[in-house]
């Protein structure tokens, strides 16, 4: 089985600007949950989208948005960007809630410039 | 709310020597996972803990959660520079599961010196 993919790896922006990022889950799995890894605030949780609605949210801006489609993929919308934005951004699927395993893809490093 | 917090926060050992990490909530652990990272990329799993008392292995690591279900331990055997990385210790908020969410310790740093 092919693992979670994040696409792109590497987006360089200027404040401002929206950018939109993109993951694929693990076949099967329905569940995908969006993560902001920066070296200050470490690993935080942005939100979780499961059969096409988002159940659950982290604290963040409404600039953050997320969106997810029949075939489970999922995207997530920055608008207005700002210099903090830069960071790691990790997407993981789960195939059961029954457990909260989670397995995430390489990431996406955006930089804002 | 719930925070984790890992010790020591970095990490440097010779091949062949032991080492622990440990991580140790404010809060009852209801579900406890540890993850390895490499610097920049994605989270690879490598165990999930829920009993107190609870230990596992994999390979040369092996996990536990205390009794009390507050701390956790990573314990390597042997290093090897292929266990070099970041640690993670994550866990469910609060009672459930069905959350999608995982609260994360700041990371420990390993470093495997030939």
């Amino acid at each position: 089985k092919a693992g979670v993919t994040q696409t792109p790896r590497y987006l360089i922006k200027t404040r401002g600007q929206q950018v939109t990022l993109s993951c694929s889950p693990i076949s099967g799995h329905r569940s995908v949950s969006w993560y902001q890894q920066t070296p200050g605030q470490g690993l935080q949780f942005l939100f979780e989208y499961f059969s096409e609605t988002q159940r659950n949210k982290g604290n963040f801006p409404g600039r953050f948005s997320g969106r997810q489609f029949s075939n489970s993929r999922s995207e997530m919308n920055v608008s207005t960007l700002e210099l903090g934005d830069s960071a790691l951004y990790l997407c993981a699927s789960r195939g059961t809630v029954a457990k909260n395993i989670q397995y995430f893809g390489a990431g996406t490093r955006l930089s804002v410039l | 709310s719930q925070e984790l917090e890992q010790s020591p926060q970095s990490l440097i050992v010779q091949e062949g020597k032991n080492l622990t990490i440990n991580c140790t909530s404010s809060k009852t652990l209801y579900g406890l996972y540890w993850y390895k990272q490499k610097y920049g990329e994605g989270l690879i799993f490598l165990m999930m803990l829920q009993k107190g008392g609870e230990e596992k292995s994999h390979e040369k690591i092996t996990a536990k959660l205390d009794e009390k279900k507050q701390q956790s331990s990573l314990h390597i055997t042997a290093s090897q520079p292929s266990h070099a990385g970041i640690y993670l210790c994550g866990a469910d908020k609060e009672d459930s599961s069905n959350t999608g969410k995982l609260i994360f310790g700041q990371g420990t740093t390993l470093q495997v010196k030939p």
